[in-house]
């Protein structure tokens, strides 16, 4: 069972290139959201999900794109990055939104 | 907003030491709370999930308990090991799974 799987694990970066940062889990899970966690900063909601077809903003969600198409995967798009993006960047699922969760090893993230 | 700190920043103790790790949170108004553990260069593991009606959830060595009219809850490690070393999360749960976290205690178990 391979849980929440992240691709990929290190990635660098040119201001202004484009990405996606890519997210998927096995385990039928409604529930998707994405995090970045910064240096001295507890980790911050960048968008979730709470099923195919349905995403929302969460608390910095600003120069990042989301889509759900399917129950499995969830990607992260950066547009266009910048320097302040360089952050490891997690994934999470959980079956419904009151119960435990589960998170990807990470993609750290580079911005020069 | 939710604001969650966790207190100390960071902790030292000798193996077989019982310890207790602290996190305090700002809006009552929760589903949920999670801790987790991150070890360097990792993804996050849950240790234990506490539901917004429960006091109190225990695995083994670890047992978290919840006070949401306080807006705490704390970890309690029994007997810890040198392989509990790590950095502690703490993670207030809203609605649809948003977390909101605290920057974490980074425990040091010395054999």
């Amino acid at each position: 069972n391979a849980g929440v799987t992240q691709t990929p694990k290190f990635q660098v970066l040119k201001t202004g290139q484009s990405m996606t940062l890519q997210c998927a889990q096995d385990m039928n899970h409604e529930y998707m959201s994405w995090y970045r966690q910064d240096p001295g900063m507890g980790l911050r909601l960048i968008h979730y999900s709470v099923g195919a077809g349905i995403t929302d903003q969460g608390e910095v969600p600003n120069g990042y794109n989301v889509s759900r198409s399917t129950t499995e995967d969830f990607p992260l798009r950066l547009l266009s990055a910048a320097p302040s993006q360089t952050s490891v960047y997690f994934c999470a699922s959980s079956w419904r939104g009151n119960t435990e969760a589960f998170f990807g090893q990470g993609t750290r993230l580079t911005v020069v | 907003k939710q604001e969650v700190t966790q207190i100390p920043a960071a902790l030292s103790v000798p193996e077989g030491e019982n310890l207790v790790l602290n996190c305090s949170f700002t809006d009552s108004a929760i589903y949920n709370l999670q801790w987790f553990r991150q070890d360097p260069g990792k993804g996050l593991t849950s240790l234990l999930l506490i539901q917004s009606s429960q006091r109190e959830q225990t695995s083994g060595r670890l047992n978290a308990s919840l006070d949401k009219s306080s807006g705490r809850s704390t970890l309690y490690i029994a007997a810890s090991q040198p392989g509990d070393s790590a950095t502690y999360l703490c993670a207030v749960g809203n609605t649809g799974n948003q977390f909101y976290f605290g920057t974490g205690t980074s425990l040091t178990v010395i054999p």
